[in-house]
């Protein structure tokens, strides 16, 4: 697609379940980055991968969040055990990554998952 | 660690109105990064600065960067009701490509 697609757009949930949230990146961008996004604040880094491998997941709160990117485009969000304090914007953003003039490291967003845990 | 570091964090203007946004951040990097952010939208991006003295202008915003001093600045000129939104910077650290954000400056034009 033209834009980085993220789905669901809204989930609500109960506390102690399971949710997935899902990204599809820009075509042809090998890093794709999660954040997440409380209200009034800035976006705090989750996870980024480089391909299919997650090259740094320091910003992963607790052993609760996890990702994966199997095929090294889509990737998926995974939350066990959703606390309230779980609930937030999650921004999947991509970026064109290599030796060319287009590796300016910009990050290119989608328009985020809003998680609610009741 | 590196910190990001904007101020103000809320700024009210009248329209046709100058005013600077600053971006301090805590480590050397030579990367930095500016996004608007509409309420319920996702970011924006604005500009990329991608060396000491680099200045890049869209319309009424200019931002530059000064690597020594570890600062960005966001000016903004002649300001119009539709400037009106959440204005982030972003520094390049930790791992090659992740973005530190700080924590925004939400901007209100008024007439």
């Amino acid at each position: 697609g033209a834009g980085v697609s993220q789905t669901p757009s809204n989930k609500v949930t109960e506390k102690g379940k399971y949710v997935e949230l899902r990204c599809d990146p820009i075509s042809g961008h090998t890093a794709l980055y999660w954040y997440r996004q409380s209200l009034g604040q800035g976006p705090e880094f989750l996870i980024y991968f480089q391909g299919t491998g997650a090259a740094d997941d320091s910003g992963l709160p607790n052993d609760r969040f996890f990702a994966v990117r199997p095929e090294g485009s889509v990737s998926t969000l995974k939350i066990q055990r959703t606390e309230r304090g779980d609930s937030a914007v999650y921004l999947c953003a991509s970026s064109h990554t290599g030796p060319s003039a287009a590796n300016t490291g910009e990050l290119f967003f989608g328009e985020g998952s809003r998680l609610t845990v009741l | 660690e590196l910190k990001v570091e904007q101020n103000p964090l809320f700024l009210s203007m009248q329209e046709g109105k100058n005013y600077t946004i600053y971006c301090n951040y805590s480590t050397t990097s030579d990367r930095l990064y500016w996004y608007r952010q509409d309420p319920g939208k996702s970011l924006e991006s604005l500009f990329v600065l991608l060396s000491n003295g680099a200045v890049k202008q869209e319309g009424r915003l200019m931002a530059s960067l000064d690597t020594k001093a570890r600062l960005s600045t966001l000016h903004i000129t002649a300001a119009v009701h539709d400037l009106s939104a959440t204005y982030f910077c972003a520094v390049a650290g930790g791992s090659q490509g992740n973005l530190i954000f700080g924590k925004g400056t939400k901007l209100s034009v008024k007439p």
